[in-house]
């Protein structure tokens, strides 16, 4: 099984909104990440969790949160975002460092994100 | 100089043609070579992976590496027009260390 799922796959939201977006996966992996992807760019870097501890924060800004509650889930909090952040969001996860290896990476399907 | 570069196209091949998508680098400390395939709106999905130099064939699909020239490819034979998507090449380091894309090339293929 080597699948990621996301949810919700599309997403609306205000402003003033609070949502989250969740990841999980059950390959084992112990490292975790979060991409945003714009139209016709390849994916760009947010957070990396390592063994469930955020190891990696690309400057991004304090309006997206991410939580690691264990090693399969990830999540997303969304607070106060603009229109700007509008994209799609990808998971990812990949073997540890650790376990050796190419840090081959398998991606969910994304969510749509839509801020109005 | 940006790190991974790659031709975004458009590509347009008729169908049953031969396809070479390539990649250029510039840090010599990338060992692992990646190329995943993404369909519009969608998550991109992992097709074949190399560590260091040489060819690794699956199916219709064949990934090269050259590190002496940090050039790398992806051969698509005999294309269908299911294989029309956006190729990312994507690198790293030893142990998850710097994961990089390309900016991903659109392929076509027509029927």
């Amino acid at each position: 099984d080597t699948e990621v799922t996301q949810t919700p796959k599309h997403l609306v939201m205000g402003m003033t909104n609070k949502k989250s977006l969740k990841c999980e996966q059950h390959m084992g992996h112990r490292a975790m990440y979060w991409y945003k992807q714009k139209a016709k760019k390849p994916p760009e870097l947010m957070f990396v969790y390592s063994y469930e501890k955020l190891s990696i924060n690309e400057s991004v800004p304090s309006r997206f949160s991410p939580e690691c509650p264990n090693s399969s889930l990830l999540n997303l909090h969304l607070h106060a975002l603009q229109p700007e952040d509008s994209a799609l969001y990808l998971c990812a996860s990949s073997q540890s460092p650790l376990a050796g290896g190419p840090d081959t990476q398998y991606f969910g399907p994304g969510t749509r994100l839509t801020v109005l | 100089q940006k790190e991974v570069e790659q031709d975004p196209g458009p590509l347009s091949v008729p169908e049953g043609a031969i396809v070479s998508l390539n990649c250029t680098y510039s840090n010599s400390a990338f060992q692992y070579f990646m190329w995943y395939r993404q369909y519009s709106r969608k998550g991109p999905e992992l097709l074949m992976y190399t560590y260091s130099s040489g060819n690794k064939e699956d199916g219709r699909f064949t990934a090269q590496v050259d590190k002496s020239s940090k050039y790398i490819s992806l051969f698509i034979r005999d294309s269908q027009p299911s294989d029309s998507a956006t190729y990312l090449c994507a690198m790293t380091q030893n142990y998850g260390q710097n994961f990089v894309f390309g900016p991903g090339t659109r392929l076509s293929v027509l029927p």
